[in-house]
């Protein structure tokens, strides 16, 4: 059974920075590519970032790019969102998910609990 | 980036109904849409990829059509269940989007 564990939420003052983990179990972590997405509280969801299963192709939303980066070790089964000059904005559940297919990245079959993040002075 | 707008945002509806929820892409996205429903304090759930084809495990009663632009989601006889917000997301470009969302209702 596949599963998706974040950690690495908190709280955190505007401009600093915050390291997430995703850890994956029950597929073959390194054959598909993950993704970050996440919600502010009461809102609607946000595409964040996307890292091909080999780590060599990333993409960002907008609204954190040059500010966040999306890696993975697939040795761990894990994968990171490394978030830096942290903004009241970027106040969110954070969820990972997983592509449905291998070859083709639409889809997002499954989804960790997700973990939450909180700027704020 | 491409701009989803969902209508309507929300609407109240009754067990057995037919509902219907629409999308439309601020730009021709062939048929790469995805319809998810998101419970309270729960992670969504892929409900439809492709526009059209349904996620293995979901109800028949989901469908979905479109292409280009616009996107239809419809649940042909709504089950206490359904109640909940769904959301079109785009996975034709960079970055994909998600449509604001709809959230329906008991009646």
């Amino acid at each position: 059974e596949v599963h998706l564990v974040e950690s690495g939420g908190g709280v955190i003052q505007p401009g600093g920075s915050l390291r997430l983990s995703c850890a994956g179990s029950g597929f073959t972590f390194d054959d598909y590519a993950m993704h970050w997405v996440r919600q502010a509280p009461g809102m609607g969801l946000e595409w964040v970032s996307l890292i091909s299963g080999d780590g060599y192709i990333t993409y960002y939303a907008d609204s954190v790019k040059d500010r966040f980066t999306i890696s993975r070790d697939n040795n761990k089964n894990s994968l990171y969102l490394q978030m830096s000059s942290l903004r009241t904005e970027d106040t969110a559940l954070y969820y990972c998910a997983k592509t449905k297919n291998p070859t083709a990245w639409y889809g997002l079959d499954y989804w960790g609990q997700g973990t939450l993040v909180t700027v704020s002075s | 980036a491409i701009q989803m707008t969902q209508s309507p945002s929300s609407l109240s509806a009754s067990v057995g109904d037919r509902v219907t929820i629409t999308c439309r892409a601020s730009q021709g996205i062939r048929n790469d849409l995805g319809w998810y429903q998101q419970k309270p304090g729960k992670a969504p759930k892929l409900l439809i990829h492709a526009a059209s084809s349904l996620q293995s495990g979901v109800p028949s009663r989901f469908s979905g059509t479109g292409s280009g632009t616009d996107f239809t989601l419809t649940i042909s006889s709504l089950q206490p269940e359904d109640f909940a917000t769904y959301y079109c997301l785009q996975d034709y470009n960079y970055p994909w989007t998600f449509g604001q969302g709809t959230k329906v209702e008991i009646k």
